[in-house]
């Protein structure tokens, strides 16, 4: 697509319930990333995906948060049992690659998740 | 996981005037800076980027100025326009996958 594409673009779910954001990167960018963002703060990266290698976890606050990307191409951020502090924006972005410097990583507009 | 949630800096500007917007980057093996914009209820949007072999960048009506010396990154803007209101990200790269962004600086542009 010409854009990253996030949905749904806002979710208002209970605490207890899981919740699945979608992202559909930009046509041939081979990684994508996860970021949090809550309200007024910065970026916070969760997880790291870089064609078939395995995903950089690193960032996922505990083991409730998941990700997966199948095909090289869709990726799907599941959070189990979610709690009233995982109200965020998750934002998804791609990049051609994650090799060089020089990649600048694009951004969707973001699934505004909301626990109540 | 990695945090930069900090409560964000304000720089309010009179519109028409000159906008610097700072960032104090960590890492000295970074090699590659960006900065974003990001508008209320959107996600980043890409506004310029620099390399570290660049001390200073131009665009339309933004320039980056890069000092690594002292590990510092400016986002200049003239003739700031009310629609420049956002919040304004520096952001590193350093050969590796991660790209670190900074907490963020909230631009008001008063008319």
């Amino acid at each position: 697509g010409a854009g990253v594409s996030q949905s749904p673009s806002n979710k208002v779910t209970e605490k207890g319930k899981d919740v699945e954001l979608r992202c559909d990167p930009i046509s041939g960018h081979t990684a994508l990333y996860w970021y949090r963002q809550s309200l007024g703060q910065g970026l916070e990266f969760l997880i790291y995906f870089q064609g078939n290698s395995a995903p950089d976890k690193s960032g996922l606050p505990s083991d409730r948060f998941s990700a997966e990307r199948t095909g090289g191409s869709v990726s799907t951020l599941t959070i189990q049992r979610t709690q009233q502090e995982d109200s965020a924006v998750y934002l998804c972005a791609s990049s051609l690659s994650a090799g060089s410097s020089g990649n600048t990583i694009y951004f969707g507009e973001g699934s505004w998740l909301t626990v109540v | 996981g990695e945090s930069v949630g900090l409560h964000l800096p304000t720089l309010s500007v009179q519109e028409g005037d000159n906008s610097i917007i700072n960032c104090a980057y960590s890492n000295s093996a970074s090699d590659y800076f960006i900065w974003y914009k990001q508008e209320s209820g959107k996600g980043p949007q890409f506004i310029i980027d620099i390399r570290s072999n660049m001390d200073k960048r131009q665009g339309q009506r933004v320039t980056v100025l890069l000092n690594k010396t002292v590990k510092h990154l400016s986002l200049q803007i003239a003739a700031t326009q009310p629609g420049d209101s956002a919040v304004y990200f520096c952001a590193e790269k350093g050969g590796g996958f991660k790209t670190i962004f900074g907490a963020g600086t909230r631009l008001f542009v008063k008319a």
